[in-house]
């Protein structure tokens, strides 16, 4: 099956802990992304990468890093930076190549900061 | 209707009714929407696009009108029944890779 993962569905950390957030997607796409969900508000941008070893920030990269080694995968650490991280994370992606195209979503996973 | 920035709206609906839900998009230069449902706990799933030359786009059960003069955006839900119960966010973009989304409209569908 054809299809974007995420992993795990629900994590817990404690403060001052870094955590990454597992993105894997199967369907051949170039570019891939990571939004931000909090209670009642859209999506918000958190890192986008459009090619192998290539990536840039979005509206509220502050607190986060991600990094691009493979075309299939596209991790996300959420750094002892990020003021509040409590929230639920999207990972996303689309292609063939660059342009208008639909961007798919994984299931997200669910970030406690206990 | 649903705008960026504003609370999430809501909206309820007969089962078997036709369901309007409305966004106003900011930029003017965006020139590419999606249409996006999310059940409660899930990744938001497409269900419609349109693109900036055309004011109207049909598929299965629904319709995206595209008001480009206004800046609107809407999605219309034929015989609404009550797995359309979700929240539905617009998305807009003007370069194809970025996309800038709404805040959603909450829909409940009442048996």
């Amino acid at each position: 099956d054809g299809g974007i993962t995420q992993s795990p569905k629900y994590l817990f950390r404690k403060e001052g802990q870094n955590v990454t957030l597992s993105c894997e997607q199967n369907l051949n796409h170039d570019a891939m992304y990571w939004y931000r969900q909090d209670p009642g508000q859209g999506l918000r941008l958190i890192y986008y990468s459009q090619i192998v070893n290539d990536f840039q920030k979005g509206d509220i990269a502050e607190g986060y890093s991600v990094s691009r080694e493979k075309k299939e995968s596209f991790p996300l650490t959420v750094t002892s930076a990020q003021k509040n991280p409590t929230a639920f994370y999207l990972c996303a992606s689309s292609g063939p190549g660059q342009g208008y195209n639909e961007q798919f979503f994984g299931p997200g996973t669910r970030l406690t900061v206990l | 209707g649903e705008s960026v920035g504003l609370h999430l709206p809501t909206l309820s609906v007969q089962e078997g009714d036709n369901s309007i839900i409305n966004c106003a998009y900011s930029n003017s230069a965006s020139d590419y929407f999606i249409w996006y449902k999310q059940e409660s706990g899930k990744g938001p799933q497409f269900i419609i696009d349109i693109r900036s030359n055309m004011d109207k786009r049909q598929g299965q059960r629904v319709t995206v009108l595209l008001n480009k003069t206004v800046k609107h955006l809407s999605l219309q839900i034929a015989a609404t029944q009550p797995g359309d119960s979700a929240v539905y966010f617009c998305a807009e973009s003007y370069t194809g890779n970025q996309f800038y989304f709404g805040t959603g409209t909450s829909l409940t569908v009442i048996p």
